[in-house]
């Protein structure tokens, strides 16, 4: 069975640090990965995706990911976050086949101005 | 473009009682999906649609939840009898046929009391 584990509940930063989130995945076969964000107040949107090709995607608004398939990893980074970047991160995954989304559970990020 | 309607964005009932959330897709997306998002806990598939035909609902409590999308375009979600563990956040989110990227409405959240 599929499962997306993100280790980080909550993370809170000051404004300009830098930011690293955790997804590690469990599935036999291949997947496709997401990262999506909820703003305060606001529905689920993309922030990026990999399917195939570079294992470093990059995304909208300075993130990126990066797909490690050995450590069955996709963690979300960006090297600078701005107090707008204060959202819920979830990581999600399809696998072959299938085209609705696995999610984990979340992690939340706050950024002190 | 439009993006995914949902109606409406709070809903309190009592155990036991009925309710109803409705959502529109976007135009043209065949593949509609209902999620539930318990607090804490990431979103959680409960049925998925392409065009009116139902492609996925193992998740769904079928004793209690039903769903229907008719025409192919806006989509019906049922909860009868709700229970207490029933509140939560619904997600509706549609895609095009094969589409990678899912798009989300902003939910609707439901309280049982």
């Amino acid at each position: 069975a599929q499962s997306v584990s993100q280790h980080n509940h909550h993370v809170i930063l000051s404004e300009a640090a830098s930011l690293e989130l955790g997804c590690n995945y469990s599935y036999g076969g291949t997947v496709n990965l997401f990262w999506y964000v909820q703003y305060p107040g606001q529905h689920l949107q993309l922030l990026l995706k990999y399917f195939s090709g570079d294992p470093l995607v990059k995304g909208i608004k300075g993130f990126e990911a990066e797909f490690i398939k050995s450590k069955f990893s996709f963690n979300l980074r960006k090297p600078s976050v701005q107090w707008s970047d204060t959202a819920e991160y979830f990581c999600a995954l399809t696998w072959t086949g299938a085209n609705n989304l696995f999610f984990g559970t979340g992690t939340r990020l706050t950024v002190i101005p | 473009e439009a993006g995914v309607a949902q109606s409406p964005r709070y809903k309190i009932i009592e155990k036991r009682q009925s309710v109803a959330f409705w959502c529109n897709p976007i135009s043209g997306h065949a593949t509609l999906y209902w999620y539930q998002q318990i607090l804490g806990q990431g979103p959680k598939l409960l049925i998925q649609f392409q065009n009116n035909g139902v492609v996925d609902d193992s998740q769904l409590p079928k004793d209690r939840f039903s769903a229907e999308r008719l025409k192919g375009v806006d989509s019906t979600l049922k909860i009868q009898p709700a229970k207490l563990e029933d509140s939560a956040v619904y997600l509706c989110a549609s895609s095009s046929y094969g589409g990678a990227e899912a798009f989300f409405g902003q939910g609707t959240r439901l309280t049982v009391v």
